[in-house]
């Protein structure tokens, strides 16, 4: 069965700082990888995702994100944290079976000034 | 990409009532899918909704509970009937970006439901 697991409940990083928020997954075959934030009262805005090719893709306001097939891992970050950036961020995986995404958990993301 | 819009954007129930959200997207696709996102929670996804066919229910979700309509490729409606406390949520529905498995998925804003 395919997965996708985000460890951490909530990600805490100082304005300025780099920031990481895990993400972590289980596919037979190959992984067709998406990211999503949530702001506050707001529906999910698509970052990015992998499909092939470059494992470092890059996405919406300065995100990027690292494919790491030996590791099954798929982390966001962010060279420079803005306080806007504080929200909700989900990694899903596309199961090709019946089109659906596999969500996480969810990460919350605290940037403090 | 896809826009999508949601009415209402909140609401407050009585328990018992009824509540029919609508999604309208800017342009005709042949998959919707609604989601409930309670609070603080991921997303579960309650069924996908395919122009000129019944709705396909997830596990735990059914039609009586949450009948749909998808009366063509660009509207589709969620209503939740006979509401508890319990379906006080964020509903969501979302569209594909196209065919494909690679397609990127979008969403509407949502509509937060509180039920007394």
């Amino acid at each position: 069965a395919q997965s996708v697991a985000q460890p951490e409940d909530q990600v805490n990083v100082a304005e300025g700082n780099p920031l990481t928020v895990k993400c972590t997954y289980s596919v037979s075959g190959n992984p067709y990888l998406f990211w999503y934030v949530q702001y506050p009262n707001r529906g999910l805005q698509f970052l990015l995702k992998y499909i092939t090719g470059d494992n470092l893709v890059k996405g919406s306001y300065g995100f990027e994100a690292e494919f790491n097939k030996s590791q099954t891992s798929f982390h966001l970050k962010k060279p420079s944290a803005l306080v806007s950036d504080s929200a909700l961020y989900f990694c899903a995986v596309r199961d090709i079976s019946n089109y659906q995404l596999i969500w996480g958990a969810g990460t919350k993301l605290i940037i403090k000034p | 990409s896809a826009v999508i819009s949601q009415k209402p954007s909140r609401d407050i129930c009585q328990r018992g009532t009824s509540l029919t959200i609508q999604c309208q997207v800017d342009s005709q696709v042949t998959m919707m899918f609604w989601y409930r996102q309670q609070p603080g929670q991921s997303l579960t996804l309650i069924a996908t909704a395919n122009q000129g066919s019944e709705a396909t229910y997830e596990s735990g979700f059914v039609i009586d509970k949450f009948p749909i309509s998808r009366p063509n490729l660009t509207f589709s409606t969620l209503t939740v009937s006979n509401m508890s406390p319990e379906d006080s949520s964020i509903y969501l529905c979302s569209v594909p970006g196209g065919s494909g498995t690679t397609d990127t998925q979008y969403f509407g804003p949502g509509t937060r439901l509180t039920v007394l």
